[in-house]
């Protein structure tokens, strides 16, 4: 079984400000992580992912995401908000299941708001 | 095609109503995957195919939802007899495979269904 727990359906910040979305995960074997954003009207795209090696992963946009197995976290930062970030960010969580499927189990979801 | 293609972007009914949403998938990728995306609720799993093929059925919420997929290309979901809590925006993604990528998915924009 997979779970994931975004902290905060919303978290405001100013332009220019540290970005810190928080995702905490459950999984009874090695997961597989992956952080997407979703702009108005649109699906979902991924920003970055984790799956095997270094523990921090740059995405696109300047996001970067650090894996720490002790704490099951996967937080996503970005050094300086831009306006074009407001958007829906989902964490999501995968890990085989039988049969060797990978079916991702996702967050609730943080909406980012940019304040100018 | 170059992206996953989902349609009609938009569904207006009225309760009671059959709605079929239609899913064509990015070529080559043998995955196909639905979720429910509520406000505030996050991403719900469905539904997902591995070829034509449906291992577990166990996320459709009722037995009026019901899905296939044909050719190992294009899906349909449908809802029988709809109902106001089946309003949501279901979206629909594709991989190249169920046990590669592991949990990798590209979504499409999205049917956004309402019922009156």
């Amino acid at each position: 079984a997979q779970s994931v727990t975004q902290l905060g359906s919303h978290v405001s910040v100013s332009e220019g400000a540290l970005v810190l979305l928080r995702c905490n995960y459950s999984s009874s074997v090695p997961p597989y992580l992956f952080w997407y954003v979703q702009y108005p009207n649109q699906g979902l795209q991924l920003l970055l992912k984790y799956t095997t090696g270094a523990t921090l992963v740059k995405g696109i946009n300047g996001f970067e995401a650090e894996f720490k197995k002790s704490e099951t976290s996967f937080h996503l930062t970005k050094p300086s908000a831009h306006m074009s970030d407001a958007a829906e960010y989902f964490c999501a969580v995968s890990a085989s299941a039988s049969g060797g499927s990978y079916i991702p189990t996702f967050g609730r979801g943080t909406s980012l708001i940019v304040h100018p | 095609g170059a992206g996953v293609s989902q349609s009609p972007s938009n569904k207006v009914t009225e309760k009671g109503k059959d709605v079929e949403l239609r899913c064509d998938p990015i070529s080559g990728h043998t995955a196909l995957y639905w979720y429910r995306q509520s406000l505030g609720q996050g991403l719900e799993f469905l539904i997902y195919f591995q070829g034509n093929s449906a291992p577990d059925k166990s996320g459709l919420p009722s037995d009026r939802f019901s899905a296939e997929r044909t050719g190992g290309s294009v899906s349909t979901l449908t809802i029988q007899r709809t109902q106001q809590e089946d309003s949501a925006v279901y979206l629909c993604a594709s991989s190249l495979g169920v046990g590669t990528g592991k949990g990798e998915l590209f979504f499409g924009e999205g049917s956004r269904l309402t019922v009156l």
